[in-house]
């Protein structure tokens, strides 16, 4: 079965620290890639998705991620943090066979001290 | 446009009774989806509906039933609450369902169960 792997579940920064949220899935077969984020009182949007392509993906808000099929890693980044990117950050596979069954993460907490 | 909407935002139930929680999209999705999120466990598919007339059971359905209305509106009902469905659920919509499509999310209905 697929499975989603988020490292940390709370991460403090102070603004303008770096960030890198780990995730790895289990599948051995082509993937579709999502991180999702949750803005306090917001709903869920999409960040970025990763299906095929150059694996360093840009999305919205200077994140990007990396997908590295050998480590079955995505791992979301950005180089300067600011406080309103306090969330809740989920990433999210999709199995090309899995069909309708988006796997997601059990999410990250991100407080990033003004 | 106003996306995907839910009904309603909050809801306390004592156990054993029952409910349906209200979903709508106004973005003509084939595909709508029911999760659910609890702490430390990320969101867990509960039904989905590739498209208008089909449902079909996620990773967690049992204690719910759904129904695809129509293509804008995709209920989940409750028959008999229990505490364990205490969580905060989330109905989502995607285009035709592929595994790159990127899911539109609703705000959530935050559900006690006494």
């Amino acid at each position: 079965a697929q499975s989603v792997s988020q490292h940390n579940h709370h991460v403090i920064l102070s603004e303008a620290a770096s960030l890198e949220l780990g995730c790895n899935y289990s599948y051995g077969g082509t993937v579709n890639l999502f991180w999702y984020v949750q803005y306090p009182g917001q709903h869920l949007q999409l960040l970025l998705k990763y299906f095929s392509g150059d694996p360093l993906v840009k999305g919205i808000k200077g994140f990007e991620a990396e997908f590295i099929k050998s480590k079955f890693s995505f791992n979301l980044r950005k180089p300067s943090v600011q406080w309103s990117d306090t969330a809740e950050y989920f990433c999210a596979v999709n199995a090309l066979s899995g069909g309708f069954k988006t796997i997601f993460g059990a999410g990250t907490r991100l407080f990033v001290k003004a | 446009n106003a996306g995907v909407t839910q009904t309603p935002k909050f809801q306390v139930l004592k156990t054993g009774q029952s409910m349906t929680l209200q979903c709508a999209q106004d973005m003509n999705h084939n595909s709508m989806y029911w999760y659910r999120q609890d702490p430390g466990m990320g969101l867990r598919l509960i039904y989905y509906s590739a498209s208008e007339g089909t449902t079909d059971k996620g990773e967690v359905p049992n204690g719910y039933n759904v129904s695809r209305l129509n293509k804008r509106e995709f209920s989940l009902r409750l028959e008999s609450a229990a505490p364990s469905q205490t969580s905060v659920y989330f109905c989502a919509s995607s285009e035709s369902g592929g595994t790159s499509d990127e899911q539109y999310f609703g705000p959530g209905t935050r559900l006690t169960v006494t």
